[in-house]
């Protein structure tokens, strides 16, 4: 297993598109999370899935957003009708249940432009 | 609400300097710390994880304290070289707050001249 992948790298659309990015989590990890980080500011926790079950929302998730992990492995990250203050890189990491005992690996990340 | 500071937010040093990077909490209730680095428009690599029963960890040129009770932590790079030169971020898990996810501060720009 060679750890967190995030795909795409890079994302330019237009506004008002929609985009999906995806996130296959280390095998064993079962919990997932997306956040999301602005140019200079440390990233902002979106949302996070133990297994398929999403546990909590950040109210940052507005509407627009929506995450999905559906069998447990891989996740997705929609953002319909797309707005230049969604420019941002997206994060994925993941962790095992017991998080004090290996904390967070987290993938390269998928830079989000909205021209 | 916990909130996670890091000073100073840039640091500019030259090679071979021992550095020290702070990061300061305010809710000491925390379940661990964990340093990462990162890269411009890269992704997060995590340093060193300390655990709430820990005080340090060490990894290679890497040494990382928790003092839960002052709320800090700091992190000592030795022996600093040019490829050092990244965003470093602390981030703090509270349990309190029901669920496992970190709360980062905003990092400390690092640029080592050669």
């Amino acid at each position: 297993d060679t750890g967190v992948s995030q795909d795409p790298r890079h994302k330019i659309t237009k506004r008002g598109q929609n985009v999906t990015f995806r996130c296959d989590p280390i095998s064993e990890h079962n919990r997932l999370y997306w956040y999301r980080q602005t140019l200079g500011q440390g990233p902002e926790f979106l949302t996070y899935f133990q297994n398929e079950a999403q546990l909590e929302k950040s109210r940052l998730l507005s509407d627009r957003f929506s995450a999905e992990r559906p069998k447990g492995s891989f996740s997705t990250l929609e953002i319909q009708r797309t707005e230049q203050g969604d420019s941002a890189m997206y994060l994925c990491a993941s962790s095992l249940t017991a998080v004090k005992s290996g904390g967070y690996t987290f993938g390269s990340g998928t830079r989000l432009t909205v021209v | 609400k916990q909130e996670v500071t890091q000073i100073p937010a840039a640091l500019s040093v030259p090679e071979g300097e021992n550095l020290v990077l702070n990061c300061s909490f305010t809710d000491s209730a925390i379940y661990n710390l964990q340093w990462f680095r990162q890269d411009p428009g890269k992704g997060l690599t995590s340093l060193l994880l300390i655990q709430s029963s820990q005080r340090e960890q060490t990894s290679g040129r890497l040494n990382a304290s928790l003092d839960k009770s002052s709320g800090r932590s700091t992190l000592y790079i030795a022996a600093s070289q040019p490829g050092d030169s990244a965003t470093y971020l602390c981030a703090v898990i509270n349990p309190l707050t029901g669920t496992y996810k970190y709360i980062f501060g905003t990092g400390t720009r690092l640029k080592v001249l050669a």
